[in-house]
């Protein structure tokens, strides 16, 4: 089955600069690739996610590269802030079969923003 | 429109006891899947269903079962609890594929087992 790999695990940066987690997967057909934010006590919420026909998206100061060769994508926060301190969490896609998918998440990597 | 909801929020148990955990989808949402999230574990996929079938299962032993009726609502079931059950359960709805359709997650329910 599908394995994700995630790092770092934690992360301090401060406010202002940016902040990259990378994740790695195995299965060679899996076609996309979601991010999760959860802070403190919250469920985690879709902050960004990625298709394998598209190898960059972006939403303002968040965006997500995607390499298909290598088999890793990337999370990428700019002008961090306060706010943007979390656990977040990297999954992919894998096929189980009749014409259905199932996430595999990463462990998560937690960002701490110094203000 | 409401979002994903799971009751009760915390639960306490003891070893060998049995727990059933409740989740109520997106309205018109008809996928639901289950996690466990454990500290440094990050989410652990449990099971997936749809239009009431089970249509994925991860790799956790058969005390952990599920269900889903008609309306989407969906349990979980536990029987002859662990320590190491000890967890947040979290239950996500999407309208039908994982891969088209957004995931949503419930505020999820943290078991602990004494």
């Amino acid at each position: 089955g599908e394995n994700v790999e995630q790092h770092p695990s934690t992360l301090s940066v401060q406010e202002g600069d940016s902040a990259v987690i990378k994740c790695t997967y195995s299965d060679s057909a899996s076609n996309y690739f979601p991010w999760y934010k959860q802070e403190l006590g919250k469920r985690p919420q879709l902050i960004i996610d990625i298709r394998s026909n598209v190898g960059e998206k972006k939403d303002q100061r968040i965006a997500v590269t995607l390499n298909k060769t290598a088999k890793h994508f990337s999370l990428h926060i700019t002008e961090t802030q306060p706010e943007d301190s979390a656990v977040y969490f990297c999954a992919a896609s894998s096929y189980s079969g009749a014409g259905s998918y199932q996430l595999t998440f990463g462990k998560g990597t937690k960002l701490s923003v110094i203000p | 429109k409401a979002g994903v909801t799971q009751t009760p929020r915390y639960l306490i148990k003891t070893r060998g006891q049995q727990v059933t955990l409740s989740c109520s989808p997106i309205s018109g949402h008809r996928s639901v899947s289950w996690y466990q999230q454990t500290p440094g574990q990050g989410l652990q996929f449990l099971f997936e269903y749809f239009s009431e079938t089970q249509r994925n299962k991860g790799n956790f032993p058969g005390r952990f079962s599920g269900r889903q009726f008609s309306n989407s609502r969906s349990e979980m079931n536990v029987s002859t609890l662990e320590l190491g059950d000890s967890a947040l359960y979290l239950c996500a709805s999407s309208f039908g594929s994982l891969v088209t359709d957004t995931q949503y997650f419930g505020p999820g329910t943290r078991l602990t087992v004494l």
